[in-house]
């Protein structure tokens, strides 16, 4: 089966950057998505295919994929940027999700 | 828009069955691929299972194989989740979502929880 690795928390400055990292086998020939969850919430998509956003998420997410690794980037982050991030890639007939990251703005 | 609305989850004794519902108030319900997602408390997210518009592929995450099934009603509009022989690792809350290559839209999930 196909692992997906994350770092189990990232913490960043208002209004710094924050990266949040997902590891994996090849990962850069596999289209990655990423998804913001808050407490008590569903999921919500924040990039899709790597490095597009969905209509209604702001211009500071952005998403790379290469080799190994994909990153989820995000730019000026706010205190509601505060939740936990998901990468998620399909791999032969299933679903991946990673750990999960949870983001602390400080 | 799309609204997934879950139904159908609650506490259910270990061995029990449970089957869950997803309601789409959409109009593009039998155009997408559907899944199920669950999350156990304090948990990440893991992948139930998958079926195609028309019901005819279903795919399962390989630890659930043969003791949940996925199906749907395109007429209703409806995703279900038959789950049998309930252990209580399968507690967890349940999202059901629409699948493109990505999951775009998804439910405010159901807790299902397992406990004598």
């Amino acid at each position: 089966s196909y692992d997906l690795t994350q770092p189990l928390s990232v913490s960043v400055a208002l209004g710094q950057t924050a990266t949040v990292t997902c590891g994996g086998k090849n990962i850069g020939r596999k289209n990655v998505h990423w998804y913001q969850q808050k407490p008590g919430q569903a999921p919500v998509l924040v990039i899709y295919t790597d490095n597009n956003r969905p209509s209604g998420i702001p211009e500071r997410f952005s998403g790379s994929n290469s080799g190994n690794t994909a990153t989820l980037t995000i730019s000026r982050a706010q205190a509601g940027d505060e939740a936990d991030y998901y990468c998620h890639v399909w791999d032969s007939n299933t679903e991946v999700f990673g750990g999960g990251t949870k983001l602390t703005v400080l | 828009e799309v609204q997934l609305v879950e139904s159908g989850g609650g506490l259910v004794q270990p061995g029990g069955s449970l089957r869950l519902s997803c309601a789409d108030s959409g109009l593009t319900f039998s155009s997408y691929w559907m899944s199920w997602v669950r999350q156990a408390p304090g948990k990440g997210l893991e992948w139930v299972a998958n079926i195609k518009q028309d019901g005819s592929e279903k795919y399962y995450v390989d630890s659930l194989k043969g003791r949940f099934t996925i199906s749907r009603d395109n007429a209703k509009n409806s995703l279900y989740l038959q789950m049998n022989s309930l252990r209580a690792e399968d507690t967890a809350v349940y999202f059901c979502a629409r699948k493109d290559i990505y999951f775009d839209f998804w439910g405010q999930g159901t807790l299902v929880t397992v406990s004598s």
